[in-house]
């Protein structure tokens, strides 16, 4: 069973949009939540969120966390082709030693011209 | 070179071939991992090394051996696959191990097992 269950899986919108993607999670010893992008290979790192309730903002994206209620938004306003990627959302379980990141399966955001 | 690289980016390989991925991390980070990303499947860890030593090897059969020579780079030699290990393996560093951290990713060796 997943620990990090992503919604939509696919989403299509039109350039000028708003989207919201979510990220719910259920791990042990949460740490922090990790969003990335992924373009054809390799992810990039997007935010990390540890504190609830505090948002995180770069440029047309932002991104806050709930640990009480165990999910995270990540929001593009303005969406043009270039967000069209798939979104990944990751958390840090501390049941190891060091922790282990555990992955959803994405978001496939598509922004039609 | 900057960031995370990855060679080859394409491998095709038969099923008792013996090959290795290579890694090496350019951000001065003491933490390196293998991940394998299937299609439809979550990111799935293979293995971490911290400092050198491998921290985590989450369950990953016999036929991937991973090596770590030195912080700056990560191999991984393979060896009998099975057609089901077809899929992208994706090499990440971070500064240290641990939940502080964020990784940052290479572009992925997309495997093929024939």
């Amino acid at each position: 069973e997943d620990k990090v269950v992503q919604s939509p899986l696919s989403l299509v919108v039109h350039e000028g949009d708003t989207v919201t993607l979510n990220c719910s999670y259920e791990v042990t010893n949460f740490r922090s939540l990790l969003w990335y992008k992924q373009e054809k290979k390799a992810p990039t790192f997007l935010f990390m969120l540890t504190s609830s309730g505090i948002e995180k903002k770069s440029g047309r994206l932002s991104s806050i966390l709930d640990k009480k209620e165990l999910f995270s938004i990540l929001n593009i306003t303005a969406t043009q082709t270039g967000d069209s990627a798939v979104y990944l959302c990751a958390v840090y379980d501390r049941g190891s030693t060091l922790g282990r990141l555990y992955f959803g399966r994405g978001t496939q955001l598509t922004v039609w011209p | 070179e900057t960031g995370v690289t990855q060679t080859p980016r394409h491998l095709v390989m038969g099923m008792t071939n013996k090959k290795s991925l290579k890694c090496e991390q350019h951000l001065g980070h003491n933490a390196m991992y293998w991940y394998k990303q299937s299609a439809k499947k979550p990111l799935e860890l293979m293995f971490v090394y911290n400092f050198k030593e491998q921290t985590e090897n989450n369950s990953v059969p016999s036929r991937f051996s991973p090596e770590c020579p030195n912080s700056s780079h990560l191999f991984l030699h393979l060896h009998t696959l099975q057609p089901e290990d077809s899929a992208l393996y994706l090499c990440a560093s971070s500064q240290a191990a641990g939940s502080l951290y964020e990784q940052y990713f290479g572009p992925g060796t997309r495997l093929t097992v024939t």
